[in-house]
């Protein structure tokens, strides 16, 4: 157990729905990363969050968006869903700074028919 | 792209027998992490090698990275069935807090 829980595990919805994709990260952790992960393209990252704060961005598309809340969990917001966006999404933590590794969830899969 | 790249992308080998996974990157970076994900699963982290570390063990696992060639590699010494898995290997850089991962090693172990 990586002590990073995402939630729902498995999500089904039909195109041009939003959903909404929820981590929390490991105790004391301040830094959240989402990564997409799907057949062709592997695992893409999408964005990060420190404490709060946006600091990186990655391959992810103004459809979607995310936030970290005060209490550090995090949520990716996904809509105007397209059958292209069914993959596997992962959050990841790790306490602060540029090294050390990442503690990932065990995922979201999302569905999209 | 900043995307490491890895080889072979599938190996299929016989229980007791070493494995070796390569990883070429193309950008100067500061560490290279390699980590193993079961079907499905989340990814789990195995080993960190530092940019001004050429060699790594971790009990049956050994890294090597070469700076110089922008690559790495993982061997898996006397592998076993339980080692069947993906393994991807990810690159930290200098200035930026995201990790970049490659598109990973199917391995399977036949017993």
């Amino acid at each position: 157990d990586s002590g990073v829980t995402q939630t729902p595990k498995h999500l089904i919805t039909a195109t041009g729905q939003r959903v909404t994709l929820r981590c929390s990260p490991r105790s004391g952790d301040l830094s959240v990363y989402w990564y997409q992960q799907s057949l062709d393209q592997g695992l893409q990252f999408l964005i990060q969050y420190y404490n709060g704060e946006e600091r990186a961005k990655g391959n992810i598309l103004e459809r979607f968006s995310a936030q970290q809340f005060p209490d550090l969990h995090s949520e990716l917001n996904l809509s105007s869903l397209e059958l292209g966006d069914s993959a596997l999404y992962f959050c990841a933590s790790r306490r602060q700074g540029e090294t050390g590794e990442l503690f990932f969830g065990e995922g979201s899969r999302l569905t999209v028919l | 792209s900043q995307q490491g790249e890895e080889d072979p992308q599938a190996l299929s080998i016989q229980e007791g027998e070493n494995a070796t996974m390569n990883c070429s990157y193309k950008t100067s970076i500061n560490n290279l992490q390699w980590y193993r994900q079961n079907s499905g699963r989340g990814l789990v982290h195995l080993i960190l090698t530092r940019s001004n570390e050429r060699e790594k063990h971790s009990g049956r696992l050994r890294v090597t990275l070469d700076t110089s060639k922008k690559s790495s590699s993982l061997l898996i010494t006397a592998s076993r069935a339980a080692d069947t898995a993906s393994y991807f290997c990810a690159t930290g850089f200098q200035g930026a807090q995201k990790l970049v991962f490659g598109q990973g090693t199917r391995l399977t172990i036949n017993p």
